[in-house]
């Protein structure tokens, strides 16, 4: 089945330590995006790429940085610059080149929930 | 740029009874998409009912409902005979028509949602 697979689902990330959270996706999707969700808040954007080797600032890129070498995977790694890492992290991948879209505008991987140690 | 606001933090309802959450957004744009998303507590985001704001019958997916009101910009999400699997967290989202950069989504704050047996 197509999808996306992020991984791990729980991370942990001790004081002054670089982590990267995985994101895979097989949907031949050319766009993905990455998003942070605090507790019961909403979803903000935080980097996304629509092509390969190329990718913008989201609202919060702040802390983030993130590459785009291949067309399946946009790993997300959160620095020690992000003094505030606790969060559930979302991956998400879209198409761009169908002018009407998918069923689903953005399709979502499972999440990854990151805690400092 | 877009903004989309849930004014209602949280709502509680009864088994079996209806419920209606609440959005605005604000844009210029004048051809947009707009969706409701439900977080239920696996955090998965599931695509609940979309809306093209060119049409302008409202949608309808089993019991989910909408009141899509564009010259007031309101978008409220009606849910008829309340299950207890509608516990989620609600999320209202915003898209611009389709271009040539993806399908990128912007997010309101989010509603939560009890369903009370």
């Amino acid at each position: 089945d197509g999808g996306i697979t992020q991984s791990p689902k729980y991370l942990f990330r001790k004081e002054g330590q670089n982590v990267t959270l995985s994101c895979e996706q097989n949907l031949n999707h050319d766009a993905m995006y990455w998003y942070r969700q605090d507790p019961g808040q909403g979803l903000r954007l935080i980097y996304y790429s629509h092509i390969v080797n190329d990718f913008q600032k989201g609202d919060i890129a702040e802390g983030y940085s993130v590459s785009r070498e291949k067309k399946e995977s946009f790993p997300l790694t959160v620095t020690s610059a992000q003094k505030n890492p606790t969060a559930f992290y979302l991956c998400a991948s879209s198409p761009t080149m169908d002018r009407y879209y998918s069923n689903q505008p953005q399709h979502f991987g499972d999440g990854t929930r990151l805690s400092i140690l | 740029a877009q903004t989309v606001t849930q004014s209602q933090p949280e709502m509680s309802v009864q088994e079996a009874e209806t419920v209606t959450l609440s959005c605005t957004y604000d844009t210029s744009e004048s051809n947009y998409y707009l969706f409701w998303y439900k977080q239920p507590p696996s955090r998965q985001m599931i695509l609940v009912i979309r809306q093209e704001a060119y049409k302008q019958q409202n949608a309808t997916e089993n019991r989910f409902s909408v009141n899509f009101q564009k010259a007031a910009k309101s978008f409220s999400l009606k849910i008829s005979d309340s299950q207890l699997g509608d516990t989620a967290m609600y999320f209202c989202a915003f898209m611009k028509q389709w271009n040539n950069a993806g399908n990128m989504l912007t997010f309101g704050g989010g509603t939560r949602l009890m369903v009370k047996p």
